[in-house]
């Protein structure tokens, strides 16, 4: 057990939908990541926020955003839902330290099911 | 634009059969080279932070190693528990993580 906790751990919506992931970093740990990792594909980076911050950006979609909250925990907002966002949707936390890159400790993930 | 190269995509072995997996990188400024074990519908687990060519950090049958260009992740008379996906991470200012090599150990 990482210690990061995510829901929920499955779900099944439809295209054009709107869906809310949530992630709770270990306890003492400042940044929060988010993943995408669909069928048989590689981790892809999202978004990073460090301390309620946006730290770093990767491949993000406009149709998707996130932030994280005052007690540090974080919600990945999907949104217009299309079939190819069906993935496994990852949640990573670290100390993060501004500058550093720490070690990641990933959550269990949520699977998400569009039809 | 950093790159990642894992190879080989997927690896068989017979258990003891020792064995290597290669991470190349082509990242500016890197502050870390991180390996990452995942098995099948799970999140990554930590296994190993490398920070500078020359690096070695050994854990039970695995050893990683660095230089300026790759990494090496060596598994020494393996186990079929040691059946998964391997994963490398670049830091260079955010993650990049390779596509993985899947191993598998039969008994």
């Amino acid at each position: 057990d990482s210690g990061v906790t995510q829901t929920p751990k499955h779900l099944i919506t439809a295209t054009g939908q709107r869906v809310t992931l949530r992630c709770s970093p270990r306890s003492g740990d400042l940044s929060v990541y988010w993943y995408q990792q669909s069928l048989d594909q590689g981790l892809q980076f999202l978004i990073q926020y460090y301390n309620g911050e946006e730290r770093a950006k990767g491949n993000i979609l406009e149709r998707f955003s996130a932030q994280q909250f005052p007690d540090l925990h974080s919600e990945l907002n999907l949104s217009s839902l299309e079939l190819g966002d069906s993935a496994l949707y990852f949640c990573a936390s670290s100390v993060g330290r501004r500058g550093d890159w720490n070690t990641q400790y990933f959550g269990p993930g949520t699977r998400l099911t569009v039809l | 634009e950093d790159q990642v190269t894992q190879s080989p995509e997927a690896l068989r072995l017979q258990e003891g059969e020792s064995s290597s997996l290669n991470c190349s990188y082509t990242v500016s400024g890197l502050r870390g080279l991180f390996w990452y074990r995942q098995d099948p519908g799970k999140g990554p687990e930590f296994l190993f932070t490398l920070y500078s060519a020359g690096e070695e950090k050994e854990k039970e049958r695995l050893k990683a190693t660095l230089t300026k260009k790759e990494s090496f992740l060596h598994i020494t008379a393996p186990k079929p528990e040691d059946s998964a996906t391997y994963l490398c991470d670049t830091n260079a200012g955010k993650s990049t993580f390779g596509d993985g090599t899947t191993l598998t150990v039969k008994p």
